[in-house]
């Protein structure tokens, strides 16, 4: 079975930064996806970590501790438009299906 | 390409009656998934299939049925329409065990 651990809520100001933790366990795993969901639309893909340290994409990076099944996303210089849920999911062993995280809703405020 | 298009975007069923949730994809994925999620909660997933023929139970299946005969078309079956199945249903697909593309949404009500 899966057990994937995120907070629920998080909030932040313009400009700031702030980092989205995503704790898991998993019985198979190649990796860990992060997903964004504004309200109302689908989950775009984000990242998709599978060595462990960190990757840095733009505005956003993602890392990965395989030994402690632990993530986090890190987004800088925080705009409105990052207003959304964010999604953790290890990727799991062939012939399995993705399981979702319950999400953080990040709030960036002006 | 189009991706991965569900139909209809919005339903509203009273109880017990029956529909199927359409989803289609052209890019030739193996893998397909039925996701509902609930107001302000993540995804579950419903059923999954790893290729034609082939489906399996995902975390929350009572009350949906599926088939995968072919590799483009994964349709979701509600046989008995309840309240609690009142939720967003989301359709995905990927190459294999990897990332998903996901349709737009299904917005169901039952009332």
């Amino acid at each position: 079975g899966q057990n994937i651990d995120q907070p629920t809520e998080m909030t932040a100001t313009e400009g700031a930064i702030v980092q989205i933790s995503c704790t898991y366990q998993t019985s198979g795993f190649n990796g860990l996806f992060w997903y964004q969901q504004h309200a109302g639309e689908a989950p775009t893909f984000l990242s998709y970590n599978v060595l462990d340290g960190l990757e840095e994409k733009g505005r956003f990076s993602s890392f990965l501790s395989r030994s402690k099944g632990y993530s986090y996303l890190l987004l800088k210089e925080l705009q409105m438009k990052d207003s959304a849920s964010y999604l953790c999911a290890p990727s799991p062993q062939a012939g399995t299906a993705l399981i979702f995280g319950k999400g953080t809703t990040l709030s960036v405020s002006s | 390409n189009a991706g991965v298009t569900q139909t209809p975007k919005f339903r509203i069923l009273k109880i017990g009656q029956s529909m199927t949730l359409q989803c289609t994809q052209d890019m030739n994925h193996n893998y397909m998934y039925w996701y509902r999620q609930d107001p302000g909660m993540g995804l579950k997933l419903i059923y999954y299939s790893v290729g034609a023929g082939i489906t399996d139970k995902g975390e929350v299946p009572n009350g949906y049925n599926v088939s995968r005969s072919t590799t483009e078309d994964f349709p979701l079956r509600l046989e008995l329409a309840a309240p609690s199945q009142t939720s967003v249903y989301f359709c995905a697909s990927s190459p294999s065990a990897t990332e998903a593309f996901f349709g737009q949404g299904t917005r169901l009500t039952v009332v």
